[in-house]
């Protein structure tokens, strides 16, 4: 059980455009989906939770207008890199959190977005 | 604000023997402390949970001990295999509607046969 799914698992991209990324909670209904950037040996990076029909709540330093989340139901939550540039080159990861599992959060495997 | 740091960033070990993770925090004691394993270009993986009032946790081979006093958790895989080498990373959290956690950088282990 608590398994989620990413995708696409990498995409590249031209400097400019944008890309939406998937992420889906496949056996149990995320109340609570969380989205992280991590760079080449560092640390997950929270930049934004979303609650299923609500707001996302961004993380200070984290452009709201850049990375734009929809939660629009309890297994499915987006994010979308608006007009990406080579520095938003990264491994961005989703997790979810679940009515059932209120103490731990369950990670998708992962987005490579390279953007030329 | 809060720190966490896994003190080694690399750490060899022969197959069989016992790996031992560290895991330090700053300031106040989180609601609980979770373990995870994260392989190259993969997202992490739970591994355990340990609250504030419990010492230690075990499942299989793996047991993790939490220690408020010392602001410390260690992080135990017993007779360790080639299969183990991974990132293990350590993160906190202190519970409450939002429950985020805040990850150290991890420890990669590496068990040689």
């Amino acid at each position: 059980g608590a398994v989620v799914s990413q995708h696409p698992s990498w995409v590249i991209c031209k400097s400019g455009t944008s890309v939406k990324i998937e992420c889906r909670s496949l056996d149990f209904q995320a109340t609570t989906m969380f989205w992280y950037r991590q760079f080449p040996k560092q640390s997950l990076m929270l930049m934004a939770t979303s609650n299923e029909g609500s707001k996302a709540t961004y993380e200070q330093g984290v452009e709201k207008d850049k990375f734009l989340i929809n939660h629009a139901s309890l297994t499915l939550s987006t994010l979308t890199v608006t007009s990406a540039h080579p520095e938003d080159s990264s491994f961005y990861i989703c997790s979810a959190r679940g009515r059932d599992y209120t103490d731990t959060q369950y990670f998708g495997p992962g987005t490579r977005l390279t953007v030329l | 604000s809060q720190k966490i740091e896994q003190n080694s960033e690399a750490l060899n070990i022969q197959e069989g023997k016992t790996a031992t993770l560290t895991c330090n925090y700053t300031n106040y004691s989180p609601a609980y402390l979770q373990w995870y394993r994260q392989d190259p270009g993969r997202g992490p993986v739970f591994l355990l949970l340990i609250r504030e009032n419990e010492k230690e946790k075990r499942k299989e081979r793996l047991k993790v001990t939490f220690d408020t006093t010392l602001k410390q958790s260690l992080f135990h895989i017993t007779a360790s295999q080639p299969a183990d080498s991974a990132t293990y990373l350590c993160a906190l959290s202190y519970g409450g509607s939002q429950g985020n956690l805040i990850f150290g950088k991890g420890t990669k282990l590496s068990v040689k046969p």
